[in-house]
């Protein structure tokens, strides 16, 4: 069975630090991947999303993930956090062959002191 | 706009009651879903539909049910609420089989006391 693992459950980071957080996945067939946000009082949104192409993808506020297929992973990076991107950060995965039934990680809690 | 939303937002139940969680996209998406949200689990599939009359059990589909009448509606039934059943329940849809992006809703908070 799918399964998706995300490195730490709570990170905090001052204004203008780099931002990476770690997503792992357990499937050995062809992954869609995808990073969604939740903002404080907000909805679930896409971040950005992997299906193909270059393994370096670049999302929305600045945000972009690296797909390395050997590791199995698709970690999140920031260059320079803002105080604005305090949320939940989801990795997500669905295996091709089993349409949309995507599978999220536990999630990661991002606080950023201003 | 197109949205998906949900009702009501928040619930407060007793054991053992039946309790009918709402969901409505005008996405006219094929597909939707239904998530509990749950600290240090992230979201768990519990159930999921591709098309009317279609519906399929997630990982953790014990004690609830779900019909698809539409292709706006998913209503999501719990049969007699446990306490267990507290939780964040999210709504998703998606226009694809091949995966596409999920759109959420604003999800609905229900405690079972």
């Amino acid at each position: 069975a799918q399964s998706v693992s995300q490195h730490n459950h709570h990170v905090i980071l001052s204004e203008a630090a780099s931002l990476e957080l770690g997503c792992n996945y357990s499937y050995g067939g062809t992954v869609n991947l995808f990073w969604y946000v939740q903002y404080p009082g907000q909805h679930l949104q896409l971040l950005l999303k992997y299906f193909s192409g270059d393994p370096l993808v670049k999302g929305i506020k600045g945000f972009e993930a690296e797909f390395i297929k050997s590791k199995f992973s698709f970690n999140l990076r920031k260059p320079s956090v803002q105080w604005s991107d305090t949320a939940e950060y989801f990795c997500a995965v669905n295996a091709r062959a089993s349409y949309d039934k995507v599978i999220f990680g536990p999630g990661t809690s991002l606080s950023v002191i201003p | 706009d197109a949205e998906i939303t949900q009702s009501p937002r928040h619930k407060i139940t007793e054991t053992g009651r039946q309790v009918t969680l709402a969901c409505h996209q005008t996405w006219n998406h094929n597909n939707m879903f239904w998530y509990r949200q749950d600290l240090g689990h992230g979201l768990r599939l519990i159930h999921y539909s591709y098309g009317v009359q279609d519906t399929n059990k997630g990982e953790v589909s014990d004690g609830y049910s779900v019909s698809r009448s539409n292709t706006e509606d998913l209503p999501l039934t719990l049969e007699s609420a446990a306490s267990s059943q507290t939780s964040v329940y999210f709504c998703a849809s998606s226009e694809s089989r091949t995966s596409d992006t999920q759109y959420f809703g604003p999800g609905t908070r229900l405690t079972v006391l």
